[in-house]
């Protein structure tokens, strides 16, 4: 049973372009949300964690953003790059003590157009 | 430095063998967690180790999957009497302690014919 959706399940874009994926989840008991990309046949890179307490976190050119009281996380990724064509997957952690597993959305692939 | 890594990179058995997957953390890394990844869907969680105490255990799908870590590093995943649905991608993940970000391994790819 998923728990987390993400949609779209694929995104093509121009390189260039800014884009935002999203990433939304039933409960609102959420300790922190973690964002990653798969590259295909790859483990998973971890890009931002955002904690419950957070309203966003920026690295680079993502910026991840969460909105507890609607149940959203979005992914924003400026200046889209060829390089940045992969699979992102979001995944968060509940609040109950010592539940430390993530539960994953099954993730949106991107392809940035050259 | 090294990040987390798993062995076999590819592991393919017949249906009914045992197969042993291993990981290994990043160094001082006291959360281990265990999970399966079918073809086009994001990982399911199995199990998680706080040093080498298994401390949940919910997601193994059936009594066929052992997982331990008996000196709270190297971890191994066990399946027993291997099934074509046992087919996945396994991957592993560590972090640095309660609540911290997970770092994943490239995973270990089982094929049971």
């Amino acid at each position: 049973k998923q728990e987390v959706t993400q949609i779209p399940a694929a995104l093509s874009v121009p390189e260039g372009e800014n884009l935002v994926l999203n990433c939304s989840f039933t409960d609102s008991a959420i300790y922190n949300l973690q964002w990653f990309r798969q590259d295909p046949g790859k483990g998973l890179t971890s890009l931002l964690l955002i904690q419950s307490s957070q309203r966003e976190q920026t690295s680079g050119r993502l910026n991840a953003s969460l909105d507890k009281s609607s149940g959203r996380s979005t992914l924003y990724i400026a200046a889209s790059q060829p390089g940045d064509s992969a699979t992102y997957l979001c995944a968060r952690r509940i609040s109950n003590f010592g539940n430390e597993k993530l539960t994953f959305g099954t993730g949106t692939r991107l392809t940035i157009i050259p | 430095g090294a990040g987390v890594s798993q062995s076999p990179r590819y592991k393919v058995a017949k249906r009914g063998q045992d197969v042993a997957l291993r990981c290994d953390p990043i160094s001082g890394h006291v959360s281990l967690f265990w999970y399966q990844q079918a073809l086009g869907q994001g990982p399911e969680f199995l199990t998680y180790f706080q040093n080498e105490a298994q401390l949940d255990k919910s997601g193994l799908p059936s009594d066929r999957f052992f997982a331990e870590r008996p000196e709270g590093s190297v971890s191994t995943l066990k399946i027993q009497r291997t099934q074509q649905e046992d087919s996945a991608v396994y991957l592993c993940a560590s972090s640095p302690g309660l609540g911290r970000e997970q770092f994943f391994g490239p995973g270990t790819r089982l094929t049971v014919l």
